[in-house]
């Protein structure tokens, strides 16, 4: 069985541009989670997706948003990019509640 | 503010020795999850442990989860080069399911 894949794996943008990131969740998964990782933050929760509906959001500004489509598979975009975004974000699926998460290897962006 | 917390922030030991690593948090939980990551890579998940449970073994890995004082402590015995890594709890939330995160616990085995 294929794991999570996130693409792209890297991205460079300059700040005020916009970015999407792509993850495709395990098949069978319907839940799908979008985590932001800095060294300075740790590992932050930016929203959850279950069957095409935002379960959970975490405490980001609304310049960060996503969605999730018939087949599962999500998009996260940011727009006015900042310097601060620079981060691993990380795409992880489960199968329901109460189950483990299962973590993409995560799209690194950088912001100039 | 995360729940969970975990301590030491690091921890560095010698090939072969054990580590220990512990987690708290704050409020009623479904269940609690252990994960470790490589730099700059994804999660792994290593064991999940509810709430009625007070322990659990996977392999070298050993858990324990006590609701009274809300803590959980991860015991990796025989460490091996390869288990240097970080490795973050994460609570499920009783009240609406959401996982909260620790800060994480980076482990050093030296060779």
């Amino acid at each position: 069985k294929a794991g999570v894949t996130q693409t792209p794996r890297y991205l460079i943008k300059t700040r005020g541009q916009q970015v999407t990131l792509s993850c495709s969740p395990i098949s069978g998964h319907r839940s799908v989670s979008w985590y932001q990782q800095t060294p300075g933050q740790g590992l932050q929760f930016l929203f959850e997706y279950f069957s095409e509906t935002q379960r959970n959001k975490g405490n980001f500004p609304g310049r960060f948003s996503g969605r999730q489509f018939s087949n599962s598979r999500s998009e996260m975009n940011v727009s006015t990019l900042e310097l601060g975004d620079s981060a691993l974000y990380l795409c992880a699926s489960s199968l329901k509640q109460d189950s483990p998460l299962h973590f993409g290897n995560g799209t690194r962006l950088t912001v100039t | 503010s995360q729940q969970g917390e975990e301590d030491p922030q690091a921890l560095s030991i010698q090939e072969g020795e054990n580590a220990t690593m512990n987690c708290s948090y704050k409020t009623s939980i479904n269940n609690l999850q252990w994960y470790r990551q490589n730099s700059g890579r994804g999660l792994v998940h290593l064991i999940l442990i509810r709430s009625n449970e007070r322990e659990k073994h996977s392999g070298r890995l050993r858990v324990t989860l006590d609701t009274s004082k809300k803590s959980s402590s991860l015991l990796i015995t025989a460490s091996r080069a390869a288990d240097t890594a970080s490795y973050f709890c994460a609570t499920e939330k009783a009240s609406n399911y959401q996982l909260i995160w620790g800060a994480g616990t980076k482990l050093i085995i030296k060779p």
